[in-house]
């Protein structure tokens, strides 16, 4: 069972460049979610999304963009990359049952911008 | 809007002795808390979560989590801690309005254990 897979695991960029990281899950989940984790902050929402083709505005939305072409997968795009957001990427996953379902995290991709 | 406070940034304790982690919470409804795990380079794992019911939940690895309304606390203890209990201690308050199952994690606890 893979779960949530992330890709890449590292990465490093050069300020201005663009990249996208590909959360994949198997688990026919309905929701999905990108995190990022700062020293001291915990983890704090990016964007979601709570079905195919759907998407929203998290805590710290600015600098990303997401794309939900297909359930299974959810990407993160940064169009033109800063210094200020090096960090430890996390994608999530949970079903929709109507009552709350815990989420299932990756591994977490780190991420330097230079 | 709900927030979740950890006040303690690392804790040391010796293996074999009891653990207490601390999260205080704030949500205008009944919560959903859970407390996740991390070790290092890895990503989080539920230890355990409270919906309603008995506020005593008990999770993986030998923990366990009490819930008290009048406190605002989801503290997480093990009786006896591990070596491979070593890693980060989030704790984090659900909510399902706007679509979604939202988490809002604490800052974290770093637990340590000597040997």
């Amino acid at each position: 069972n893979a779960g949530v897979t992330q890709t890449p695991k590292f990465r490093v960029l050069k300020t201005g460049q663009s990249m996208t990281l590909l959360c994949a899950q198997d688990m026919n989940h309905e929701y999905m979610y990108w995190y990022r984790q700062d020293p001291g902050m915990g983890l704090r929402l990016i964007h979601y999304s709570v079905g195919e083709g759907t998407t929203a505005k998290g805590e710290v939305p600015d600098g990303y963009n997401v794309s939900r072409l297909k359930k299974q997968n959810f990407l993160l795009g940064l169009e033109s990359a800063a210094p200020s957001q090096t960090s430890v990427y996390f994608c999530a996953s949970n079903r929709d049952r109507g009552k709350f379902q815990p989420q299932h995290f990756g591994d977490g991709t780190r991420l330097s911008i230079l | 809007a709900q927030s979740v406070t950890q006040p303690d940034i690392h804790i040391t304790v010796s293996e074999g002795a009891s653990l207490e982690l601390r999260c205080n919470y704030s949500y205008g409804a009944t919560p959903y808390l859970f407390w996740y795990v991390q070790s290092p380079g890895q990503g989080l794992q539920l230890l355990l979560k409270y919906f309603s019911g008995d506020t005593l939940v008990q999770g993986i690895k030998g923990f366990e989590a009490e819930f008290k309304r009048s406190q605002s606390s989801f503290n997480l203890r093990k009786p006896s801690v591990h070596w491979s209990d070593a890693a980060e201690y989030f704790c984090a308050v659900g909510s399902l309005g706007g679509g979604g199952n939202k988490l809002t994690f604490g800052t974290g606890t770093q637990l340590k254990v000597e040997l």
